[in-house]
């Protein structure tokens, strides 16, 4: 149907709570992404989603961050013992096919973000 | 690795009047793509504008248009005609042309305020 859908909207959670953000691609596209906004800066690339395999990782900022992807469509982003640090906004992109050849555009689609609050 | 720089934080415009918005970026690529995004307060992030960075001729969408400069990697957008509802913040990104994660690289934003 839609664009891209995540949940919750807004979250606020006490530091030290574990807290899952959830993302619904558009319906079809293989690639999907994780992005972290803070406060006051662009949006900095957390990890990418090849169907249910994510061969980038690389932007986790720590081992209390981790993700996956079932059934090739929704993407739940777990952080683990939150921090005051954790505050952002999380967006989720999906698009259709990645790796695609120049002249070949690859849109991202982003959906309208989760913003976590960690007290 | 690719970085995104926007020296711009905030910028204004008095409505039908015109902006630009400038970006300059660093890649050892020849191969990529370069996008302006908007984000209103709804948060949702909005493609304006990309150029491929193999296109001599500047892209233009409406309003919209950019000045790419390969050789200085610079990527400035020009709004015309401003509107209050190109009020927003606007982001100035990188993605690789050929193979990996084609992840987007993003620069810090510009908030552009329209003055009715």
């Amino acid at each position: 149907g839609a664009g891209v859908s995540q949940s919750p909207s807004n979250k606020v959670t006490e530091k030290g709570k574990d807290v899952e953000l959830r993302c619904d691609p558009i319906s079809g596209h293989t690639a999907l992404y994780w992005y972290r906004q803070s406060l006051g800066q662009g949006l900095e690339f957390l990890i990418y989603f090849q169907g249910n395999s994510a061969p980038d990782k690389s932007g986790l900022p720590s081992d209390r961050f981790s993700a996956e992807r079932t059934g090739g469509s929704v993407s739940t982003l777990t952080i683990q013992r939150t921090q005051q640090e954790d505050s952002a906004v999380y967006l989720c992109a999906s698009s259709l096919v990645p790796g695609a050849p120049i002249g070949f555009y690859n849109e991202q689609f982003f959906g309208p973000g989760t913003r976590l609050t960690v007290l | 690795a690719q970085t995104v720089t926007q020296s711009q934080p905030e910028m204004s415009v008095q409505e039908a009047e015109t902006v630009t918005l400038s970006c300059t970026y660093d890649t050892s690529e020849s191969d990529y793509y370069l996008f302006w995004y908007k984000q209103p307060p709804s948060r949702q992030m909005i493609l304006v504008i990309r150029q491929e960075a193999y296109k001599q001729q500047n892209a233009t969408e409406n309003r919209f248009s950019v000045n790419f400069q390969k050789a200085a990697k610079s990527f400035s957008l020009k709004i015309s005609d401003s509107q209050l509802g190109d009020a927003a913040m606007y982001f100035c990104a990188y993605q690789p042309g050929q193979g990996g994660s084609e992840k987007l690289v993003f620069g810090k934003g510009t908030k552009l305020t329209v003055n009715p």
